[in-house]
């Protein structure tokens, strides 16, 4: 099946500093998409992304879908962003919706 | 508008009982679907659903059953608990087949 890895697994910061995170996938896919899961569990969605670049306010991303990978760029970071952030992708010939593979996460702690 | 439901919250059983998680979502979405969540792991694909009377299997599927009778609902059910199912569970829904999934809160369940 479908492998998805995300780097860095664990990343600490100031408040105010800027990180990329990483997601490869080992095949073509026609959905990606960014999960924010906060300390107490919740998963909101950040970005459906297959491809190019979007932003919403201090978060982009950005796909590059012949090369097999995902950005995701977290600007000015807040102590609110602390928590996991998954990329999760379906497998180009899966019509399912919903039928996401993901990442094991990378962990971020936000200091102030 | 409450999007997706799950219940219970919270959940202990015993080994060998049986029982159903409920998930239910208020958004005409056609895709849903059942993922397990344990530490390190990320989160598993259990089953997942492209419409009423359609279901198919994911990652992890030993263990549970699903149906889906209604647009609206997609049940989880444990036909006889063992402690590694201990997991927090989640159900999920989208749209469309290329479009953002949106999740619910999460059933912690406890298998003693």
């Amino acid at each position: 099946g479908i492998q998805v890895e995300q780097s860095p697994p664990d990343l600490i910061l100031q408040e105010g500093a800027n990180s990329t995170l990483r997601c490869n996938f080992s095949d073509s896919v026609n959905n990606l998409q960014w999960f924010h899961q906060n300390p107490w569990g919740q998963l909101i969605n950040l970005f459906y992304i297959p491809s190019g670049t979007k932003q919403n306010g201090r978060l982009s991303a950005t796909t590059v879908a012949t090369e097999r990978y995902s950005l995701l760029y977290i600007s000015s970071s807040q102590t609110t962003d602390s928590g996991v952030y998954f990329c999760a992708v379906e497998r180009e010939d899966y019509q399912a919706g919903t039928a996401l593979i993901f990442g094991k996460g990378t962990t971020l702690s936000v200091s102030s | 508008n409450a999007g997706v439901t799950q219940t219970p919250k919270f959940q202990v059983l015993k080994t060998g009982q049986s029982m159903t998680l409920q998930c239910a979502q208020d958004m005409n979405h056609e895709y849903m679907s059942w993922y397990r969540q344990d530490p390190g792991m990320g989160l598993r694909l259990i089953h997942y659903s492209v419409g009423a009377g359609i279901t198919d299997q994911g990652e992890v599927p030993n263990g549970y059953n699903v149906s889906r009778s209604t647009t609206e609902d997609f049940p989880l059910r444990l036909l006889s608990a063992a402690p590694s199912q201990t997991s927090v569970y989640f159900c999920a829904s989208s749209y469309g087949k290329n479009t953002e999934a949106f999740f619910g809160q999460g059933t912690r369940l406890t298998v003693v």
